[in-house]
């Protein structure tokens, strides 16, 4: 049982570039969602998927894209990296349910030159 | 606005002493409250949380949290605090409104000095 997995572990961008971080769980969990994590500020919600096929935006979701096509899989695209979201991104897994905790992947981090 | 904050950045504590790391939150209705602990470049990991019932809740590692809902606020404490619980400590609160999102606070720092 690996739990919440992300790749990369880390990865530079230009302005510009897009790329997609992956992210899967192997707990059948329906709730999965996108953090991002700046220095001072907490953890913000960028996406947030309750099952396949259905996504929904958070707090900060402008520049991302994300789609949900398992109950396994669910992708962050950045459409064209800014400086901006050079940011730590954390996956989150869990029953879909406000009582149940979150299951987090080890992070990417993101640098965008 | 919903919101959770941690109106300390930092606590330090000399090991073997009680720790409180405190955490308050505004939301609407009845929340779901819990605690997330971040070592060194590794993600979040759940330590415990508040659902209904007995105020105080025990979780990992030691750690206990009193939910008080009069002063809407839920403090992570632990008796006896070791230099490995060094890290940074969040208070969440999960709301059933469009989908079951999970607002953050900013964490705190823990330092526990030998």
């Amino acid at each position: 049982n690996a739990g919440v997995t992300q790749t990369p572990k880390f990865q530079v961008l230009k302005t510009g570039q897009s790329m997609t971080l992956q992210c899967a769980q192997d707990m059948n969990h329906e709730y999965m969602s996108w953090y991002r994590q700046d220095p001072g500020m907490g953890l913000r919600l960028i996406h947030y998927s309750v099952g396949a096929g259905i996504t929904d935006q958070g707090e900060v979701p402008n520049g991302y894209n994300v789609s949900r096509s398992t109950t396994e899989d669910f992708p962050l695209r950045l459409l064209s990296a800014a400086p901006s979201q050079t940011s730590v991104y954390f996956c989150a897994s869990s029953l879909l349910a406000g009582s149940y905790e979150q299951y987090f992947g080890p992070g990417t981090r993101l640098t965008v030159t | 606005a919903q919101s959770v904050a941690q109106p300390e950045d930092q606590v330090n504590v000399a090991e073997g002493n009680p720790l409180t790391v405190k955490c308050t939150y505004s939301v609407s209705g009845n929340p779901y409250l819990f605690w997330y602990v971040q070592y060194p470049n590794r993600g979040l990991q759940f330590l415990l949380k508040y659902i209904t019932g007995d105020n105080l809740v025990k979780g990992s590692y030691g750690f206990e949290a009193e939910f008080n809902k009069s002063q809407t606020s839920f403090h992570l404490k632990k008796p006896s605090a070791l230099v490995s619980d060094s890290a940074l400590y969040f208070c969440a609160v999960r709301v059933n409104t469009g989908g079951f999102k999970t607002i953050f606070g900013a964490g705190t720092r823990l330092f526990v000095k030998a």
